[in-house]
């Protein structure tokens, strides 16, 4: 079936690095583009990333732009959120989700379950 | 950036009645507007996009309306299963940045 699950959270100093992985499964993932999505711990949804479906595009909430990288490995349908210079405002579960269409202007349709992150010393 | 405000923060509402959740954009969105539930411990769950369109296995108690820069979801006769968190996000920004309104817990009365 169409599932998305992330891995690779853990605790993590201010300051230090940390890398999400993304796999995907049951769909084309080469044909859409993805999304990594936030939620610290009793907040709400806060969009961080996107990635087009060919890996070209790249666009980045303001509160993680030059900190956050996305990227994509189409051979292996997995997507990726490298986090540098981590703060404690950047703990949340990060959620992986599949952008609804192709072009970047969508809904998303398919969410993963979510890896916690958190930040401290 | 477009601010997304949802209303109220909560609702109680009784099994079998009516729920009507309201989302205002700070500018036009279009019908670029998605809902989605969320459940503790689960992935959010798309409901609604284009404003109005059901996703793909969502019961037809689940209705969506609204353009421009006010939306409302509606659920005709609430189910056990139904008591969560709504929330309502525009993607009609460009360079993309999508933002999502804060929230309304919908719980039993």
């Amino acid at each position: 079936q169409v599932q998305l699950v992330e891995s690779g959270g853990g605790v993590v100093q201010p300051g230090r690095s940390l890398r999400l992985s993304c796999g995907a499964s049951g769909f084309t993932f080469t044909g859409f583009g993805m999304h990594w999505v936030r939620q610290a711990p009793g907040k709400g949804l806060e969009w961080v990333a996107v990635i087009s479906y060919d890996a070209f595009n790249t666009y980045y909430a303001d509160s993680v732009r030059g900190r956050f990288t996305i990227s994509r490995d189409n051979s292996k349908n997995t997507l990726y959120l490298q986090l540098n210079s981590l703060r404690a405002e950047d703990t949340a579960v990060y959620y992986c989700a599949k952008d609804l269409g192709g072009n970047l202007s969508d809904a998303f349709d398919i969410w993963g379950r979510g890896t916690m992150v958190t930040v401290s010393s | 950036d477009i601010v997304m405000t949802q209303s109220p923060a909560t609702l109680s509402v009784s099994p079998g009645e009516r729920a009507t959740l309201s989302c205002r954009a700070s500018q036009s969105v279009s019908s670029d507007l998605a809902w989605y539930q969320e459940k503790p411990g689960q992935a959010p769950r798309l409901l609604i996009y284009g404003a109005s369109t059901r996703a793909t296995g969502i019961p037809v108690r689940f209705s969506g309306s609204g353009s421009g820069t006010e939306f409302t979801l509606t659920i005709s006769s609430l189910q056990s299963e139904d008591f969560a968190v709504y929330y309502c996000q525009q993607y009609n920004a460009w360079p993309p940045l999508y933002t999502f309104g804060q929230g309304t817990k919908l719980e039993i009365k």
